[in-house]
């Protein structure tokens, strides 16, 4: 069975860009979670949705958006590009619910990079 | 709030060394905690959990850790190092729908 898989896996952006990210959870998981690394840190939690809704929100600027597909694939939004938001973005499904004990299993990443 | 401190941001063992990563955690209820490794230009794997009941938790590639709710720890360890263990370890701690992790150790094997 495929993992979690997310593209594009490198991008390169300028300041003021915008960018999409994409997720694809494991057949079967409903819950897609995000969460930010900047090197030598680590991750970060962003958003988590779970059967389409928004069920978690970190400390991340309106900047950053998200949602969710009926196919419970999912995509990270960031517009107004800053320097700071270089990072490895990392998407994570899980088979739970929220609330119960997670399991997540995480993607390879994006790394991205902003000039 | 829940939060996680690992103690040593680099770590260095020989091969077949004991491997020692500590874990200091901060929780308001009774915490679920992970331990996480990353190879370089990969993801995180989970290397095991602890929620409830045995404090002493076994997880993949031989590596186990020990809840101490009187220590507030939860370290990781390994009792023979191998090279493919080189990779970066973090420790997390569940709060809400969130992981909460901790800066993360690197781990060294010298041959």
């Amino acid at each position: 069975d495929a993992g979690v898989t997310q593209s594009p896996t490198h991008l390169i952006k300028t300041r003021g860009q915008h960018v999409t990210l994409r997720c694809s959870p494991i057949s079967g998981h409903k819950s897609v979670s995000w969460y930010q690394q900047v090197l030598g840190q680590g991750p970060q939690f962003i958003f988590q949705y779970y059967e389409k809704e928004e069920r978690g929100r970190g400390n991340f600027p309106d900047r950053f958006s998200a949602r969710q597909f009926p196919n419970y694939s999912s995509e990270l939004n960031v517009n107004a590009l800053l320097l700071g938001d270089s990072a490895l973005y990392l998407c994570a499904s899980s088979l739970e619910t929220p609330r119960t004990n997670e399991k997540l299993f995480f993607g390879s990443g994006t790394q991205l990079s902003v000039l | 709030a829940q939060s996680v401190t690992q103690l040593g941001s680099h770590v260095s063992v020989s091969e077949g060394a004991l491997v020692l990563l500590r874990c200091n955690y901060s929780s308001s209820v009774p915490p679920y905690l992970f331990w996480y490794v990353q190879y370089p230009n990969q993801g995180l794997q989970l290397l095991l959990k602890y929620t409830t009941g045995a404090t002493l938790v076994k997880g993949i590639n031989g590596f186990e850790a020990e809840f101490k709710k009187s220590e507030t720890s939860f370290h990781l360890t390994k009792p023979s190092a191998h090279m493919s263990d080189a990779a970066e370890y973090f420790c997390a701690v569940k709060a809400g729908n969130k992981l909460v992790f901790g800066a993360g150790t690197i781990l060294r094997v010298k041959s």
